[in-house]
Parts: structure tokens; sequence; C-alpha cells
């Protein structure tokens, strides 16, 4: 079954420190990996792209991190910020027929001052 | 312009009103998409238009019916909606829909309110 799991559900921290998401899927064709960041009640903003051959990519103090073998991938907020309270969602494309994206059930972010 | 506009962000319906959702994209993007999202929950499927032509319906109630009036505009109709409808509606637009490496765009939402 196509399933993406993210954890933890939710996450509380202060300003200023680092944090890291996790993001297991059983997805199979897999085509790529998104992170996404969603404030309450807006729509979701893409963080990162990572394809199957991608270990590592970085998008200002956001990291995201993918192996393909384990089927794993991980978001590392640095130095963080109020601004990044929000929803942390990955998303797994399958790579062929019916394309799909199929969504994590996200980790909620709240960085307190 | 990386955007994709819906309009309106806010829709308050009462259960035997017609109303419509509109999303917007100029990007030259030829797959759209609607979801519909509840509080904590992830976005749900609900239609894909690839080149305009309806592609994708995941078993969505006839209430719902989307058009695709050119390949920069997605329409949501509601009719005779019910108060489990609620929730926040998204268009999502990218370049492909079968392709690799496509990156999905998503709108701000419309906040749906079915009284």
């Amino acid at each position: 079954k196509n399933q993406v799991e993210q954890s933890p559900q939710s996450l509380i921290i202060l300003e200023g420190k680092n944090c890291t998401l996790q993001c297991n899927y059983t997805v199979s064709p897999f085509s790529n990996l998104r992170w996404y960041k969603q404030d309450t009640g807006r729509g979701p903003v893409s963080l990162t792209i990572m394809t199957f051959s991608e270990n590592t990519k970085s998008n200002g103090r956001y990291t995201a991190t993918l192996d393909a073998d384990t089927k794993q991938s991980s978001l590392h907020i640095t130095a963080s910020q109020l601004s990044d309270s929000a929803s942390y969602i990955c998303v797994v494309s399958r790579g062929s027929g019916t394309y799909k994206y199929i969504f994590g059930t996200g980790t909620r972010l709240k960085v307190l001052a | 312009d990386t955007e994709v506009t819906q309009t309106p962000k806010h829709l308050v319906m009462g259960m035997t009103n017609k109303k419509s959702l509109k999303c917007e994209q100029h990007m030259g993007h030829r797959a759209m998409y609607w979801y519909k999202q509840k509080a904590k929950k992830p976005p749900e499927l609900m239609f894909v238009y690839s080149y305009e032509k309806l592609s994708i319906n995941e078993s969505v109630p006839s209430r719902f019916s989307p058009e695709c009036p050119n390949s920069s505009l997605l329409n949501l109709h509601l009719h005779a909606l019910q108060p489990e409808d609620s929730a926040l509606y998204l268009c999502a637009s990218s370049q492909d829909f079968k392709g690799r490496n496509t990156e999905a765009f998503f709108g701000q939402g419309t906040r749906l309110t079915v009284v």
C-alpha cells in the first residue's frame, strides 16, 4: 500500500533551536519527494523537491535529506524562527501509471519565543 | 509569475445555494488539481485536469462539478452541499500530469463553510 508517514505528529521548540522532522514512505514506484510548509488556513508552499539520485538539498535554513534505500527523508530546520510555526508535509509522487501525489499527515511545528 | 490565485478566499453558503470557486495560473502549466482539506488532515485529491481534459475524478459526489474553460482557469461549481463539505479547498497546478520532477504550486485556498 502506498503510504507516507511522518513523525513526530507535533513538535514544540524554542526560537533559535534546530529540529528535524522525519518522513518514511512505502510509495512505489518512486518518482520524487517534496517537503511543503503550510500555514494554518493557507495553501502549501514548496520547500524542496528531491529525486531518487539526490541525497541532500538545501533551501536557506531548511535542509532535506533522502535515503532511497531505506525510503526515509528528513527535513532539518536550523536556527528556528517564530515564522517557522506551521505544518510541514512530506509528499511523495509515484513514478508511473496514474500520476498521484501521496501526502503525509504532516508535522505541526510550534516555535516559541 | 509563480502564483496560483484562488477566489474567493472565504465563502459561506447555504445548502440550497449554487456557488463557484475559481482558480487561475499563468505559468503555462497543463495540469491543474482540486484538493479538499479538513482541519489537521492532509489534502485529499478530488479532480485532476490535464490539457483541459478531466483525467482523474476521485469518486467525488456530483454536487461538486469541475470545469476547465481554458488552460489557465479551473472552476469548481458547488450545488446542494452538506455541512460536512465545509473545508479548505485548494487548487494546484504543475507543468505536466505524468512527467517527472514536476512541482505542484498551490493556491492559498478557499475556506468554505456550508450552513
